[in-house]
Parts: C-alpha cells; sequence; structure tokens
C-alpha cells in the first residue's frame, strides 16, 4: 500500500524566512509525486511533477527536489501570499495517486 | 484550454435528503474523471474515478453512486444523505490513459448535512 506522510503539519514563517516542507513517501514503482498547493476554500492547484530521483523544478520562489524516500518543497524568502496548504501525492502501480494530509503554512507580513 | 465546472459551490440538506452534485469539463476528450471528499483536517479521501462512458469504479463503500452518463460530465449522487456525508467535495479530471500528469480540480462542493 502506498503510503504519504507530509511534515510538519503547520508551519509558521516571517516574510523573507525561508524553510521547507517534507513529503516522505512508500510507493510501488513510482510513476511520479505531486506537489498541489490549496486555498482555503478551494481546490488544489497543480504545482510540479517529480518522476525520478534527482529530479528539481521550480516555480517563482518553489523548489521541489525528490530523492528516492522524500521530496522537499523549498520556499525561498517567502511572502503573505505564499500561505497555502501544500499538498503531496505519489503515483504508483496502481495509477490512483495517494495523498498526504498536506502542511499548512502562514507567512506573517 | 481545458476547464472543469463543479457545481454547487455550498449546499446544506437535511439527514435523509438526496444529493446530486454535477462536474463538467471543457476543453478536452476522453478525460479521466474522479471524486473525492476531504473532511476537515483529513486527506483527500478518493471515492470514485472512471476511464470512459458508464465506468464508475468505487474506492470506498458508502451510501454514495457516480454515473457518468456523457464523456465529460461527471456526477457524485445519494439518494439519502448521512451525517457523515459533510465534507468539501471536489471533482477532477487528467487525461492519458491511466497515466497521471497531474490533477485538474474543480472549485469544490462544501456540503453541510443538517
Amino acid at each position: 500500500e502506498d503510503q504519504v506522510t507530509q511534515s510538519p503539519e503547520a508551519l509558521r514563517l516571517q516574510e523573507g524566512e525561508s524553510s521547507s516542507l517534507n513529503c516522505s513517501y512508500t510507493v510501488s514503482g513510482l510513476r511520479g509525486l505531486f506537489w498541489y498547493r490549496q486555498d482555503p476554500g478551494k481546490g488544489p492547484e497543480f504545482l510540479f511533477t517529480l518522476y525520478s530521483a534527482g529530479e528539481e523544478k521550480e516555480k517563482e520562489r518553489l523548489k521541489a527536489t525528490l530523492t528516492k524516500k522524500e521530496s522537499f518543497l523549498h520556499i525561498t524568502a517567502p511572502k503573505p501570499e505564499d500561505s497555502a496548504t501544500y499538498l503531496c501525492a505519489v503515483q504508483g502501480g496502481s495509477y490512483i495517486p495517494t495523498f498526504g494530509r498536506g502542511t499548512s503554512l502562514i507567512v506573517h507580513p | 484550454s481545458q476547464t472543469i465546472h463543479q457545481w454547487p459551490a455550498t449546499l446544506v440538506q437535511p439527514v435523509g435528503s438526496p444529493l446530486s452534485l454535477e462536474c463538467t469539463v471543457e476543453g478536452t476528450s476522453n478525460p479521466n474523471l474522479y471524486w473525492y471528499r476531504q473532511a476537515a483536517g483529513r486527506g483527500l479521501q478518493l471515492l470514485f474515478y472512471s476511464v470512459g462512458i458508464g465506468q464508475i469504479s468505487s474506492e470506498v463503500p458508502q451510501n454514495l453512486s457516480a454515473s457518468r452518463p456523457q464523456d465529460r460530465q461527471f456526477i457524485l449522487s445519494s439518494k439519502k444523505l448521512l451525517l457523515s456525508d459533510s465534507g468539501f467535495y471536489l471533482c477532477a479530471w487528467n487525461g492519458g490513459a491511466l497515466i497521471n500528469y497531474g490533477y485538474t480540480f474543480g472549485s469544490g462542493t462544501r456540503l453541510t448535512i443538517v
């Protein structure tokens, strides 16, 4: 059974204070690892797909990295508008992604 | 471009009443369609998915059902709602033959059972 654990559950940062979110996973035959951003009361918004260990992707202040056991979402110099819940999901041989519970990020001005 | 529409945005229903939530996708053909439920403080729970018209797979046994009467239409239904059916319901789609390039989610329906 595929499993995804995200940590921390909640993270409070000051504006400009860089940090990382963690997504640990176990999966049989990784086909892809996904990061989403979810604002309160809205559906998740797709950010990145990572397919193999060593891969990195960037978008503005966000950078996602992947190893064989975990993925990190690095947030550099965050702004208040980066406040959201960040979801991680993995897809293995079952073709149906397994989602983590998310990390709630609050960035204070 | 592809868009996904989900309605209504909010819904308050009494226990025992029926339910119908609708989701439509535009700008693509033969999408894979999904219904998820997100309870407060919990992760996304897959309820149903469909890879084609009339093809429905259920992930969780419950009093909900799903139907796909048209290629780009996915409907979530219930004959009698329970208090435990409260939650945030999300429709999603992706393309490709069961290969996940990343979901596109709808805006969600907040369902409250009273």
